[in-house]
């Protein structure tokens, strides 16, 4: 079974501030992790994904996030905050498969604020 | 490359009625496709997977005969609410699996579709 807890559903910075947005997960098998941003009414996009091969990822708008094994963790970073990433931020697990991804579960998401 | 068209993107019906949403991989074939539930401020709840040419799979705790999921080929999948009820509202958005052009492996989601049943 695999499951994704993300810590804090809302955080709020300042422009040009660190984003910080935590997620661990649990997975019996060696995991495909993914963070996806969601604007209001629209689907989801996704911003990178790790799929066992280099455990820094680099994604788009300048996200980045590390797959740490021993910790269980794949939280995702920005270094400057803007006001357009201002959304709401799933990771997402699958079991790795050949032939393709599995079902991603997601976690409960969290909102970003970014204020002046 | 890669994309998928959800449509249609917002329907409102009366309850008691049926609303079908149409999943399409649209430079892709799709071997499996994935239907996904979302309530406002909520996570997305998985509710089955498709595979091209066979039954649903459904989670757990989700009517089959309630939501009916098609997957007759390879670049279509469809989820028909039967009998929508103002608690079916909701935000349903599909994802589809396959191989893209560079033969690579692809997972993308659609743009969703908002259900409001009257």
């Amino acid at each position: 079974a695999q499951s994704v807890t993300q810590l804090g559903s809302h955080v709020s910075v300042s422009e040009g501030a660190l984003v910080l947005l935590r997620c661990n997960y649990s997975s019996s098998v060696p995991p495909y992790l993914f963070w996806y941003v969601q604007y209001p009414n629209q689907g989801l996009q996704l911003l990178l994904k790790y799929t066992s091969a280099a455990t820094l990822v680099k994604g788009i708008n300048g996200f980045e996030a590390e797959f740490k094994k021993s910790e269980t963790s794949f939280h995702l970073t920005k270094p400057s905050a803007h006001m357009s990433d201002a959304a709401e931020y799933f990771c997402a697990v699958s079991a790795s498969l050949s032939g393709g991804y599995n079902k991603l579960i997601f976690g409960a998401g969290t909102r970003l604020a970014v204020h002046p | 490359g890669a994309v998928v068209s959800q449509h249609p993107s917002w329907v409102i019906c009366k309850s008691g009625t049926s609303v079908k949403i149409e999943c399409r991989s649209l430079d892709f074939q799709a071997t499996t496709m994935f239907w996904y539930r979302q309530f406002p401020k909520q996570s997305l709840m998985l509710m089955a997977t498709s595979n091209e040419g066979s039954k649903a799979t459904y989670e757990q705790g989700v009517e089959k005969d309630k939501f009916l999921i098609n997957h007759a080929s390879l670049t279509l999948s469809t989820l028909t609410v039967t009998s929508a009820h103002p608690e079916d509202s909701s935000f349903y958005i599909c994802s589809a699996r396959g191989q893209g052009s560079s033969g690579a492996n692809v997972l993308t989601f659609g743009a969703g579709s908002r259900l409001t049943v009257l």
